[in-house]
């Protein structure tokens, strides 16, 4: 069964400290991996599309990186402004995922100042 | 260009009521889509239009539930016959995309809050 895991939960940083978050997948073939930012309240927020191994993609405090098995996404001198849930989602390959995105849970991540 | 806007935000409703949302897509994005969402959880995939062609729809997706894309523009879901588990966000996304299959960035509307009572 195609899968889609996020860790962890929830993380609080202080302003300044970087930090990673992290999603595996368990998918029969990878088609394309995304990073999404969502708000309280508000519908998610596209960041980045990596589509194979090795791929990287940076926006401001943020890059994201895809391994054969799992993406992080890095957040670096973090500010309260970052502070939201982030999503990753897959597509796969299956006849049965291919139109569709599986999500992950989110990682709710709180910026203190 | 406006973005994805989505009516009503929020919509409260009883039980057993017929309720309907409207989404409207970036103008030149010929993808709609359809999820939905409940506290502490990713977006739940309900349906996806190729322009006004409805391609796929979840298989956990009740008989209640109906979504129309007339002249692949605007779009709407309905829900039959609410009941108080219908109670979550609803979003909307639209992007752009050919006949290949591989899905692009999807660009998301405000959602509307469902609330049954």
């Amino acid at each position: 069964e195609d899968q889609v895991t996020q860790s962890p939960e929830a993380l609080r940083l202080q302003e300044g400290e970087s930090s990673s978050l992290n999603c595996s997948y368990t998918v029969s073939g990878l088609r394309g991996l995304f990073w999404y930012r969502q708000d309280p309240g508000k519908g998610p927020e596209f960041l980045f599309t990596l589509y194979s191994a090795g791929e990287e993609k940076e926006k401001e405090r943020l890059k994201a990186t895809l391994t054969k098995k799992e993406s992080f996404l890095h957040i670096t001198a973090p500010k309260p402004e970052d502070s939201a849930t982030y999503l990753c989602a897959v597509q796969a390959k299956n006849a049965g995922n291919n139109r569709k995105l599986i999500w992950g849970l989110g990682t709710s991540l709180a910026v203190n100042p | 260009d406006t973005g994805v806007s989505q009516d009503p935000r929020h919509k409260i409703t009883k039980r057993g009521q017929n309720v309907t949302f409207r989404c409207d897509p970036i103008s030149e994005h010929n993808r709609l889509y359809w999820y939905r969402q409940t506290l502490g959880q990713g977006p739940e995939f309900l349906t996806y239009f190729q322009n006004e062609a409805q391609l796929e729809k979840s298989r956990l997706l009740s008989d209640r539930f109906s979504a129309e894309r007339p002249k692949g523009s605007f779009s709407t879901l309905e829900i039959q016959r609410t009941e108080q588990g219908d109670s979550a966000m609803y979003l909307c996304a639209s992007s752009s995309g050919g006949t290949s299959g591989l899905i692009y960035e999807q660009y998301f509307g405000p959602g509307t809050r469902l609330t049954v009572t």
